[in-house]
């Protein structure tokens, strides 16, 4: 099973908006709607931002409706809009597949300019 | 509130073997699944496998299979990693993460970390 594919990294100035793509296959990201994004920054566990594509857990700290996700085919987008420089940390996505398994994003690094 | 509780560091030579774990401290597992994923020093997520702990059944990454030992000891609530035949490339923070399971209403998504566990493997 292959990494689904991210951007290295993506930058953007407080405020604005921007969109991390992740690519996968029919097995994977195509397969169902079970993309899940995650937050990491330095020296930390990674934290749950998006769920089933376009879900966000309640009652968690720091996951505020300034993210969003979607999915296309076999490509999911998560958009961060009104960029903060507390926003400034590595994303990853995830899917679940066709194979009962597991497969993370090769990771975007997000720099607030 | 279910947190996941993992032991401490470890130091281990080439060609040994490592066991973590990784203790729910909000009681059963219940309708979940833990899984272990590692990162290596500056690289990405990497999910090694899974288990089922009602059912007992372990899934694992086909780059893991036959290296990679994942078990569970209901009574108190705890999910072990064993790896084995450790190289140099081993070295790296594993975590336990409980994950949903879609069959039954939960979302297959890791919504609850432990803080990591670093293993390095060095001689």
């Amino acid at each position: 099973q292959s990494a689904l594919t991210q951007p290295a990294s993506v930058s953007g100035s407080p405020g604005q908006s921007i969109t991390i793509s992740c690519t996968g296959t029919s097995s994977d990201v195509g397969a169902y709607n079970y993309v899940s994004w995650y937050q990491q920054h330095p020296g930390k566990a990674p934290k749950l931002m998006i769920y089933d594509v376009s879900n966000r857990p309640s009652g968690v700290s720091g996951v505020s409706n300034r993210f969003s996700g979607s999915k296309s085919g076999n490509t999911a987008s998560l958009t961060i809009s009104g960029l903060q420089a507390e926003d400034e940390a590595d994303y990853y996505c995830s899917s679940y597949t066709s194979s009962s398994t597991y497969v993370f994003g090769t990771g975007t690094k997000v720099t607030v300019l | 509130q279910v947190q996941l509780v993992q032991s401490g560091a470890e130091v281990k030579k080439p060609g040994s073997s490592v066991k973590v774990s990784c203790r729910s401290s909000g009681g059963t597992f219940g309708s979940y699944s833990i899984n272990w994923v590692r990162q290596a020093p500056g690289q990405g997520l990497e999910w090694m496998g899974g288990i089922i702990p009602f059912f007992g059944s372990a899934n694992y990454a086909q780059s893991f299979q036959g290296r990679v030992t994942i078990t569970t000891d209901e009574s108190t609530t705890t999910a072990y990693m064993d790896l084995s035949s450790l190289r140099s490339d081993d070295t790296a923070m594993y975590y336990c993460a409980r994950a949903g399971l879609a069959a039954a209403g939960t979302r297959p998504a890791f919504d609850i970390w432990g803080r990591g566990t670093m293993v390095t493997v060095s001689s």
